[in-house]
C-alpha cells in the first residue's frame, strides 16, 4: 500500500510464492495506471501499466489489476524470485486530459526470502 | 529500447558550488523531467519541458533551474547548493506528456 512517514511498507514473501501489491490512488479522473519496479540504487524501471477501459492485465509473471470503484490498483507477481526483490510503486494520470503528469506513490518494498 | 543516461551517478559537492546534472535521451523524446527521491517522500517533480528552450516549474523549483537547449538534453543546475539538497536526482523522458515516463539511472548527490 501507500507509505505515510519515514518508511516504505514491506512485503516479505517466501522464494515461489506469489506476491500482491497494492495501490490506493487519489484522483478518480485518473484513467492510466503504471507500476514501476526500483531496485536499490538504480533508477525507476516500467513494468506494465493499465488503461480504466480495463480490469485486468496480464504480462510475464504480472498481472495488474484495476478496481475503479475504489480507486484500487493492485500488481501480483507470480512466482516470486530474489530478483523481484525492489520498491514497487504505482503512478497515475489523466491520459486523456489536457494536463496532467504522472502522480506517483511512494512504493512497498518487496523482499524475497531464498 | 528508451535510453536515458546520466552524466554522474554519485556526486559529491560543497555548499554554495554550483551544480549541473546532466540527462541524455535517445528516443526523441518530446518530454523531459527531473524528480529528487527521498525516503518516505517519493518522487517530487523539481521541472519538466514540453519541447527545446521550454520548461515549466514541478512541484518543488526553488533552490533549481534548468536548461533545454537541445531535444535530447536536459540539465539541472543547482546555482548555490545546500545541504538540504542532499539527495537522489532522476530524470526521465515520454513522447506524450501522460504516458509512461522512461527514467534514468539516478545521481546520488551529497552536499557537505
Amino acid at each position: 500500500g501507500e507509505s505515510v512517514g519515514l518508511h516504505l511498507p514491506t512485503l516479505s514473501v517466501q522464494e515461489g510464492d506469489n506476491s500482491i501489491i497494492n495501490c490506493a490512488y487519489s484522483n478518480s479522473a485518473s484513467d492510466y495506471f503504471i507500476w514501476y519496479k526500483q531496485e536499490s540504487g538504480k533508477g525507476p524501471q516500467f513494468i506494465i501499466d493499465i488503461r480504466s477501459n480495463m480490469d485486468k492485465r496480464q504480462g510475464q509473471r504480472v498481472t495488474v489489476l484495476l478496481n475503479k470503484t475504489v480507486k484500487h490498483l493492485s500488481l501480483q507477481i507470480a512466482a516470486t524470485q530474489p530478483g523481484d526483490s525492489a520498491v514497487y510503486f504505482c503512478a497515475e494520470t489523466n491520459y486523456g486530459g489536457s494536463q496532467g503528469n504522472l502522480i506517483f506513490g511512494k512504493g512497498t518494498k518487496l523482499s524475497v526470502k531464498p | 529500447d528508451v535510453k536515458v543516461t546520466q552524466s554522474s551517478r554519485y556526486l559529491v559537492k560543497r555548499t554554495g558550488e554550483k551544480v549541473f546534472l546532466e540527462c541524455v535521451q535517445d528516443m526523441d523524446h518530446e518530454n523531459m523531467f527531473w524528480y529528487r527521491q527521498d525516503p518516505g517522500l517519493g518522487l517530487r517533480l523539481i521541472y519538466f519541458s514540453y519541447d527545446v528552450k521550454m520548461k515549466e516549474k514541478g512541484d518543488i523549483p526553488e533552490g533549481y533551474s534548468v536548461s533545454r537547449e537541445k531535444k535530447e538534453r536536459f540539465s539541472l543546475i543547482l546555482e548555490s547548493a545546500s545541504t538540504n539538497q542532499t539527495s537522489m536526482y532522476l530524470c526521465a523522458s515520454n513522447r506524450r506528456i501522460q504516458e509512461t515516463q522512461y527514467f534514468g539511472p539516478g545521481t546520488r548527490l551529497l552536499v557537505l
